[in-house]
C-alpha cells in the first residue's frame, strides 16, 4: 500500500471553492477508487474507475468529478456544489482479477473554513 | 441496490477474550469478503480476505467464516490483545461482471481492555 500516494495531507476549503485532492500509484494498477469517510461512519464510494479515461458515479458523485487521463493519477475535484465536503476522503487501487486485493493511499483530511 | 450491513457497531472486550464481528451482504453475486483494519487517522489496512468458493480461512489469530446460503461472514479474532483496538470494516466485491465496486460495512470499533 506504500505505491499510493495521497496529496495533501491536510487541506482547507473556503466557501464556493473548487479544490483538487491528488492521488497517484504506481503500482501498474487498473482500477482506482475514491471513497469518503465521515466520522464514526463507514467508506462511502465517490467514483471509480477501471480503465484509463472511463470512470464512473459511486453512491455519492454529486458535487464531486474526476478524471483519469493516466493510469498512474486519479484526482478528485470537490466543486462548490458540494454543501458539506468536511470529511476524510480515501483513495485506493486494485490491479485487475485475480488480484482483487485493495490498496489504500493515506488520506486527505478536507475541512471547510 | 447493494449494500452491506456490519454489527456491531462497537464492542469492548477484555484482553485475552475473543471478538466477533457479523456481516449481511445482499448481492448474492457477491464472490469476495475482505475485512480491513483502520487505527485512527490512518488508512485501512487489509488484514484477511475469503473467496466464496472457501468456507473458512485463518491466519494466526484471525479468522473469516462465510455462509454463502446465509450470505452472511465473520471475523473472529482470539487472544485479544490491546493493539487490536481499532475500526474494523468488512466489505464484499463482485469480481465478474460490468462493476467491480467494494461496498463497505459501517465499520465496529472494537476497544480491547486491558
Amino acid at each position: 500500500d506504500g505505491g499510493i500516494t495521497q496529496s495533501p495531507k491536510y487541506l482547507f476549503r473556503k466557501e464556493g471553492q473548487n479544490v483538487t485532492l491528488s492521488c497517484e500509484q504506481n503500482l501498474n494498477h487498473d482500477a482506482m477508487y475514491w471513497y469518503r469517510q465521515d466520522p464514526g461512519q463507514g467508506l462511502r464510494l465517490i467514483y471509480y474507475s477501471q480503465i484509463v479515461n472511463d470512470f464512473q458515479k459511486g453512491d455519492i458523485a454529486e458535487g464531486y468529478s474526476v478524471s483519469r487521463e493516466k493510469k498512474e493519477s486519479f484526482p478528485l475535484t470537490v466543486t462548490s456544489a458540494q454543501k458539506n465536503p468536511t470529511a476524510f476522503y480515501l483513495c485506493a487501487s486494485r490491479a485487475r482479477v485475480p488480484n482483487e486485493k485493495l490498496f489504500f493511499g493515506s488520506g486527505t483530511q478536507l475541512s471547510v473554513l | 441496490g447493494e449494500n452491506v450491513e456490519q454489527h456491531p457497531s462497537t464492542l469492548s472486550v477484555q484482553e485475552g477474550d475473543s471478538a466477533v464481528i457479523k456481516c449481511t451482504y445482499s448481492d448474492s453475486a457477491s464472490n469476495y469478503f475482505p475485512w480491513y483494519k483502520q487505527e485512527l487517522g490512518k488508512r485501512p489496512q487489509l488484514i484477511i480476505d475469503i473467496r466464496s468458493n472457501v468456507g473458512e480461512k485463518k491466519d494466526q489469530r484471525i479468522a473469516v467464516t462465510l455462509n454463502k446460503t446465509a450470505k452472511h461472514f465473520s471475523l473472529h479474532i482470539t487472544e485479544t490483545q490491546p493493539e487490536d483496538s481499532a475500526v474494523y470494516f468488512c466489505a464484499a466485491l463482485r469480481l465478474r461482471g460490468a462493476t467491480n465496486k467494494l461496498i463497505f460495512g459501517t465499520g465496529t470499533l472494537l476497544a480491547v481492555q486491558p
